[in-house]
């Protein structure tokens, strides 16, 4: 069945530094992937979404970029902020099925 | 934006009690899902619905159902609460390939 795959349990980086989150994901129809943002104590929020193959799509300083080929929708940031300390979701259309996230924390 | 709203935001439950969370949406949207959100698990798919009179199963269904009556209702019931199922349960509405909103979560405790 489908699946949606995030390896890091936790990323911890300080202030200023490039982020990837990684997200691969299985489906047997064309993907629609998306990436949600959960703040403390908040509903999940959509950050940014994509089902074009090797386009980039960005959001709020977010950007990620499907790769059909590999079956990956990695989350990537040049500069974090603190303000970015949230769980972050990769999920897949269909069921909509997200993954396990990923929190990020950042340090100053 | 699009307003998707739960009710109770809070609830205990005895065990073996049956417990029925609520989800209210404005946005005539056609798919609603609920899901459950654990430390270590991330967002959980229970039941979700395509329309007004349909209920599927998610990927943990077992102890849940779930009602549509309307297009803008959407239900999840515990028939007999179990301490396992103590979490916070979020409703969600959304059409397909597009953003889905969420409510603002129900916190369960099964006690």
């Amino acid at each position: 069945g489908d699946s949606v795959t995030q390896t890091e349990g936790l990323v911890t980086l300080t202030k200023g530094l490039p982020v990837m989150l990684n997200c691969t994901y299985q489906t047997t129809y064309s993907p629609f992937l998306f990436w949600y943002v959960q703040h403390l104590n908040e509903a999940p929020k959509l950050l940014l979404k994509s089902s074009t193959d090797n386009k980039r799509t960005e959001h709020q300083g977010f950007y990620a970029t499907l790769h059909k080929s590999s079956s990956s929708f990695h989350l990537q940031k040049s500069s974090v902020q603190l303000s970015d300390s949230a769980l972050y979701f990769c999920a897949l259309e269909g069921k909509l099925i997200f993954g396990q996230g990923t929190k990020l924390s950042i340090k100053p | 934006e699009a307003a998707v709203t739960q009710s109770p935001r809070n609830k205990v439950a005895v065990t073996g009690g049956k417990v029925t969370l609520s989800c209210n949406q404005t946005n005539n949207h056609n798919n609603m899902y609920w899901y459950r959100q654990d430390t270590g698990h991330g967002l959980r798919l229970i039941h979700y619905s395509y329309g007004a009179g349909s209920t599927e199963k998610g990927d943990i269904p077992d102890g849940y159902k779930a009602s549509r009556p309307s297009q803008e209702n959407f239900s999840l019931i515990l028939e007999l609460a179990t301490p396992s199922q103590t979490s916070v349960y979020f409703c969600a509405s959304g059409d397909a390939n597009t953003e889905v909103f969420f409510g603002k979560g129900t916190r369960l405790t099964v006690v």
